[in-house]
Formats: C-alpha cells, sequence, structure tokens
C-alpha cells in the first residue's frame, strides 16, 4: 500500500505570498493531520480533518487554513506568509485503527 | 505540552540492544504510550504503541510498567540506520475521535560502529 505523499517537497516564497500545500493520504484513511515543524517550536499541530470536516485545530493564526476533499485528499494554505512560517510541514493520515502515518513532509522556505 | 520525560540523547554501539526510556508519571487510564521516531528531516516513523501489556512488532518492543508510570522502547540490534529522534508521546485512544499528538524535544538516538 502506498504512503502518504505530499507535494512539493520543496517550496521557496517571498514574504506577503501564500502558499498551497498537498497532501494525499494512504488508501482507505479519512482523517488527516498537518503538523508544522521549526528548529525553534519542534513539531506542532496544526489542524485535522475527516470527511472534510475540520474536527480539531491547533493554536496557529487564521492565516493557517486547510480543507479536505471527498477523495479525503488534503490541502492547506497559509496567506501572507512571514519569515518564520519557514517550516516543514508535516501531513499524517489514519485510518479506522487511529494510528497517524506521517509523509515525508514539505519544506517552505519563506525569503 | 508534552506529557512525557524523555533523555535528551543516549548512545548505543551497533548490533547491541538500545533502550529509550520515558516517563509518563501523569497517564490517565485512557491513554496510550506511542512511539515514533524521526530521521533527520524526514516525517516521523511510527514504532509501535501499547495501553498497558507490553508489544512487539517487527521493529521493536514496548515494555510498560505495571502502574503504567513509566516504560521503554527497545530496539534489540541497533543498526547505524536507527540514529534518529525517538519520541514517546502518550494520546488518548478514541473509537470516534482522532487526538493530536503532542511532540516533546525526544531522545537523540546515535548509534555508533
Amino acid at each position: 500500500k502506498a504512503g502518504v505523499t505530499q507535494t512539493p517537497r520543496y517550496l521557496i516564497k517571498t514574504r506577503g505570498q501564500q502558499v498551497t500545500l498537498s497532501c494525499s493520504p494512504i488508501s482507505g484513511h479519512r482523517s488527516v493531520s498537518w503538523y508544522q515543524q521549526t528548529p525553534g517550536q519542534g513539531l506542532q499541530f496544526l489542524f485535522e480533518y475527516f470527511s472534510e470536516t475540520q474536527r480539531n485545530k491547533g493554536n496557529f493564526p487564521g492565516r493557517f487554513s486547510g480543507r479536505q476533499f471527498s477523495n479525503s485528499r488534503s490541502e492547506m494554505n497559509v496567506s501572507t506568509l512571514e519569515l518564520g512560517d519557514s517550516a516543514l510541514y508535516l501531513c499524517a493520515s489514519s485510518g479506522l485503527a487511529d494510528t497517524q502515518y506521517f509523509g515525508p513532509g514539505t519544506r517552505l522556505t519563506v525569503l | 505540552d508534552a506529557k512525557t520525560t524523555q533523555p535528551p540523547s543516549m548512545d548505543c554501539a551497533e548490533g547491541r540492544a538500545a533502550n529509550l526510556p520515558c516517563n509518563h508519571s501523569t497517564i490517565s487510564g485512557n491513554e496510550y504510550v506511542y512511539w515514533y521516531r524521526q530521521i533527520h528531516s524526514q516525517g516521523p516513523q511510527y514504532i509501535i504503541h501499547g495501553l498497558k501489556n507490553n508489544e512487539t512488532n517487527e521493529m521493536a518492543s514496548l515494555i510498560i510498567t505495571e502502574d503504567r508510570k513509566s516504560s521503554t522502547l527497545i530496539l534489540p540490534h541497533a543498526t547505524l540506520r536507527d540514529t534518529a529522534v525517538y519520541y514517546c508521546i502518550v494520546r488518548v485512544g478514541t473509537a470516534t475521535g482522532n487526538t493530536p499528538l503532542v511532540f516533546g524535544k525526544g531522545t537523540r538516538l546515535s548509534v555508533i560502529a
């Protein structure tokens, strides 16, 4: 079974721009969670989607948003990028067993 | 905040067992112990999880104390590819929801040839 895939793997943007990251979960998994990893703050939870509905949300500003499609694929969007948004963005999917499996991440650099 | 305490770093000789401790003294009855590892700049990899019984899979063994206040992840024969940051996480298990993983700083395991 194929794992979680994330695109793109690397991205460079400038301050003020917006960015959209994509995540395809493991086949059959309906829950998708997003995390941000920075050297200073470590791994932090952004939000989780299940059946196209946001079910949990972490403590991030409204510039961070997401959505999930009927095929369980998910996107996250960051608007008005700041230098501090430079991070590894990780997506994890889970099925009925509730264990989260992570993708390789998207490395975002904001200049 | 993470509900676990782990040593910041450990070394292990290649071929020997690596025993990674984790303290979770405030764990609740419905919380599971999960272990993930992260090899540099890759996504975290699920290793194993358990509630109160010891668990074993192809990657590792998880030993949970009877009072559930601590646990040990055992990699039976460590290789250089096991060098990574290992995270111990306690998390509510639920059949109807999916609670977020709360990562601490983990233990940086270095396997030495």
